[in-house]
């Protein structure tokens, strides 16, 4: 697979279920970020963790990195129909060049 | 808060004519950043500015392609020769203030550019 590479590619639950999206990476890297896009629109930039971090939270969002393996997730908590949209995870190659994944689309279901 | 703003939201160009996309980078930002997105597909690097000069360039930024920051406060990408297949969203971002601290690259909300 390709550098951030998201899984899954689509996803839908209940308002309310917590919703988990994954990313995997090959080279080393020096953080990963994760951002959100509504269909169509600008990219929200959602969190940033270092490589010398494993987890950060940021209100309803969880994001952990195990530099291990290459992969981070992103865990979305007690969804509302307005996080609908669809994620990516995006790593910096060691410079200052983001790579985007695939992003994984979220439907949350009121 | 602080945001990048790009003009035009929206641009309708012939194959063949130039366009210039603009952007206005956060304020104490160093670095800048060109990406696009196809319809569909993934967001895609094209150019990092810094210093008033290209920093790094993937292979799809080509002698079509320009940059430059003409003053304090705008950020431009020029497409000399338009082609069907330029036509994407196209977003500007920007990252590292003055302190050299933040990495974090906030993006505009795009140009769609279309070409026809």
């Amino acid at each position: 697979s390709q550098q951030g590479e998201e899984d899954p590619q689509a996803l839908s639950i209940q308002e309310g279920e917590n919703a988990t999206m994954n990313c995997s990476y090959k080279t080393s890297i020096n953080n990963l970020q994760w951002y959100r896009q509504n269909s169509g629109r600008g990219l929200v930039h959602l969190i940033l963790i270092r490589s010398n971090e494993r987890e950060k939270h940021s209100g309803r969002l969880r994001v952990t990195l195990d530099t291990s393996k290459k992969s981070s997730s992103l865990l979305i908590t007690a969804s509302r129909a307005a996080d609908t949209a669809s994620y990516f995870c995006a790593t910096d190659e060691g410079t200052y060049k983001y790579i985007f994944g695939t992003g994984t689309r979220l439907k949350v279901l009121a | 808060e602080p945001e990048v703003t790009q003009t035009p939201s929206h641009q309708v160009t012939q194959m063949g004519q130039e366009v210039i996309l603009r952007c206005v980078p956060i304020s104490n930002h160093l670095y800048f950043y060109w990406y696009r997105q196809i319809l569909g597909q993934k967001v895609e690097f094209l150019v990092s500015f810094y210093n008033n000069e290209i920093s790094e360039k993937s292979e799809i930024f080509d002698d079509q392609f320009s940059v430059e920051r003409p003053d304090g406060s705008n950020f431009t990408l020029k497409i000399r020769s338009t082609k069907l297949e330029d036509s994407a969203m196209y977003f500007c971002a920007s990252s590292f203030d003055l302190a050299g601290v933040e990495e974090t690259q906030y993006f505009g909300p795009g140009t769609r550019l279309l070409v026809l």
